[in-house]
């Protein structure tokens, strides 16, 4: 049972920063939010995750409340390669656990 | 590294027949998982190993699907008897269980199509 809702598509421009939310409320407070993204026919890639501070590597940002709520994926520059499905996950060290995800499409 | 490498890539087959789909983790890893993903239900979890000992198997649809991880180089999937419902693609993912248990590494997956 996924416990993050995620809008179901977003839009972006080429060369603009999409940010993609995720709403995890009853996040536990060992509980990680990772992100993860499927491009079209390839399987899931790791993006990047975090447990309360926010956390940038070279792929994303992840922005997460201070309550823990909530978290906000950051691609600061898309491309057309970035349109793939997002997946917002809690994890707990155990299984990871997909939901529905939000299909990004980035237009020129 | 090579990553994880999944075999077949695509299997058609008919209703009835046994179906095995193989799965090789990246070196080093103890954690292994297969996923199924259809249109209708997303990514399922199927089942999962520690160091080659099923650890939860709760998401295997029913006694027709078994998995087996012999070795830590090697998984196997079987679907027997294969049904028109069980068309999917699978995918196998590893990761080294640890600190950041919460990294997969996927593969690329087989499509099957069950006619």
């Amino acid at each position: 049972d996924a416990k993050t809702t995620q809008p179901t598509s977003m839009d972006c421009a080429e060369g603009r920063a999409a940010n993609l939310p995720c709403n995890h409320s009853t996040i536990s407070g060992n509980e990680y939010v990772y992100w993860y993204r499927q491009i079209h026919s390839q399987g899931p890639q790791y993006i990047i995750h975090g447990l309360k501070n926010n956390e940038t590597n070279e792929m994303a940002s992840l922005i997460i409340t201070e309550d823990r709520k909530s978290s906000t994926l950051i691609l600061p520059h898309a491309t057309l390669r970035d349109t793939a499905v997002y997946y917002c996950i809690v994890f707990n060290t155990d299984k990871l656990i997909f939901g529905t995800g939000t299909r990004l499409q980035v237009f020129p | 590294d090579a990553g994880v490498i999944q075999s077949p890539r695509h299997e058609v087959t008919e209703m009835g027949q046994e179906v095995t789909l193989r799965c090789k983790p990246i070196s080093g890893h103890n954690s292994l998982f297969w996923y199924r993903q259809t249109m209708m239900r997303g990514l399922e979890l199927l089942i999962y190993f520690n160091n080659n000992v099923p650890i939860d198997d709760s998401g295997m649809p029913e006694d027709r699907f078994s998995a087996k991880m012999p070795n830590a180089s090697f998984s196997t999937l079987k679907i027997q008897p294969s049904e028109p419902r069980d068309s999917a693609v699978y995918f196998c993912a590893s990761s080294l269980r640890g600190i950041n248990t919460g990294e997969l590494f996927f593969g690329e997956g087989s499509r099957l199509t069950v006619l």
